[in-house]
């Protein structure tokens, strides 16, 4: 089955810098990789995704790019704000179009920013 | 547009009982899927419903079932409870598939039950 690496586990930074974590995937049949961010007693929270037809995608501070020859993809955050302090997941799966096939999880990345 | 409620939000139960958690979908949502969050094994996909059918499913014992009904609700029972059950257990609803938009991939999560084993 999938396996989803993700580092860091826990990333520190200040205020206005940015911010980047990556994932490492292994099933080459994945082709959707969704990137959510969690806040303390709530549900993951869906940010921003990519299929692997697309390579960079962007949503204001937020981009994601993806390497599908190294099955790798990663997040980043520009100009960071207290508010982004959380934990984020990437995930990935085999979306065939048939239907949202379980998501394969990464660890998770604790994500804090100091100001 | 209402999000993904689950209920109820925290349950307390005794090793060896069983328990039944509830998932309402986004409104024209027809796909609900079901994932376990523990600190030690993070997310796990536990399985998925569309149309009233079990679509796929992740590696979990037969302890863990569900149904999805007509109106796209859809519950998830744990029988004979074990310490190691106890987790945060997430409802995420998608469009579902037979749909040609990017939007179809997408899942959204609700809050979660917090169910604790004692």
């Amino acid at each position: 089955g999938e396996n989803v690496e993700q580092h860091p586990s826990t990333l520190s930074v200040q205020e206005g810098d940015s911010a980047v974590i990556k994932c490492t995937y292994s099933d080459s049949a994945s082709n959707y990789f969704p990137w959510y961010k969690q806040e303390l007693g709530k549900g993951p929270q869906l940010i921003i995704d990519i299929r692997s037809n697309v390579g960079e995608k962007k949503d204001q501070r937020i981009a994601v790019t993806l390497n599908k020859t190294a099955k790798h993809f990663s997040l980043h955050i520009t100009e960071t704000q207290p508010e982004d302090s959380a934990v984020y997941f990437c995930a990935a799966s085999p979306y065939s179009g048939g239907g949202a096939d379980g998501l394969t999880f990464g660890k998770g990345t604790h994500l804090i920013i100091q100001p | 547009k209402a999000g993904v409620t689950q209920t109820p939000r925290y349950l307390i139960k005794t090793r060896g009982q069983q328990v039944t958690l509830s998932c309402s979908p986004i409104s024209g949502h027809r796909s609900v899927s079901w994932y376990q969050q523990t600190p030690g094994q993070g997310l796990q996909f536990l399985f998925e419903y569309f149309s009233e059918t079990q679509r796929n499913k992740g590696n979990f014992p037969g302890r863990f079932s569900g149904r999805q009904f007509s109106n796209s609700r859809s519950e998830m029972n744990v029988s004979t409870l074990e310490l190691g059950d106890s987790a945060l257990y997430l409802c995420a609803s998608s469009l579902g598939p037979g749909l040609a938009v990017y939007s179809s991939y997408e899942q959204y999560f609700g809050p979660g039950t917090r169910l604790t084993v004692t």
